[in-house]
């Protein structure tokens, strides 16, 4: 069983469209995140939701608007896609407060805009 | 502002050699240093971590030397394999405040056969 899985693993798409991404994580945590890896790897935090409350939100354009239905799931839709969107979007999970907090992340999703 | 600072920017290492990715950060809050690995089309891991309270963390061929006063921390890989080459990411975290690790840029290391 995938412990934190994303859909699509690819995602190629024009230029003004709009587009989601799902993610979903089976190991009860209560806090999960998107992050957002550029062509030179940097890992930049996007989002962070507890318990389906946003409680991170970094300087990201107001077109990323992430959706948490429940604890279990954080999606990420993507409004008016730019070229500059293209890159790898990480979801990941934790548990807050843990004594060691892990996080553990997706497969990622390839996000190739046209 | 870069919070952690990771060098190098990549390493190539030939097979039985170790390899060494330092680290620096300027908070002084934060008190938990992993080390995570990401293989290339693959999410980050978690490799290792340490708190400050000790000065060295040991498993297996990974070990993680920290030195309080200097804020600067490093992983050894010994024995280097050509398996290991990922991508390296340091990063440190507050247990209280901001709770979000902050990652340094990454290193890439190839090791070579």
């Amino acid at each position: 069983d995938t412990a934190v899985s994303q859909t699509p693993k690819y995602l190629v798409t024009q230029m003004g469209n709009d587009k989601s991404i799902k993610c979903e994580q089976n190991l009860g945590h209560d806090t999960m995140y998107w992050y957002k890896q550029d062509s030179k790897k940097f890992l930049k935090i996007m989002f962070s939701y507890n318990n389906k409350e946003l409680i991170i939100n970094e300087t990201v354009p107001n077109r990323f608007s992430p959706k948490s239905p429940d604890k279990a799931h954080l999606n990420l839709h993507i409004n008016s896609l730019e070229l500059g969107d293209s890159a790898v979007y990480f979801c990941a999970s934790s548990q807050m407060l843990a004594t060691n907090e892990k996080l553990f992340f997706g497969s990622g999703t390839q996000l190739s805009v046209l | 502002q870069q919070q952690v600072k990771q060098s190098p920017q990549s390493l190539i290492v030939q097979k039985g050699g170790i390899s060494i990715i330092n680290c620096a950060y300027e908070n002084t809050a934060f008190d938990y240093f992993p080390w995570y690995q990401q293989f290339p089309g693959k999410g980050p891991a978690l490799l290792i971590a340490i708190r400050p309270d000790v000065s060295e963390k040991k498993e297996g061929r990974f070990t993680i030397s920290f030195n309080k006063s200097a804020k600067q921390f490093s992983l050894h890989i010994m024995d280097s394999q050509p398996g290991d080459s990922a991508t390296y990411f340091c990063a440190a975290r507050m247990s209280r405040g901001s709770y979000i690790p902050t990652f340094g840029r990454g290193t890439s290391l190839i090791v070579h056969p």
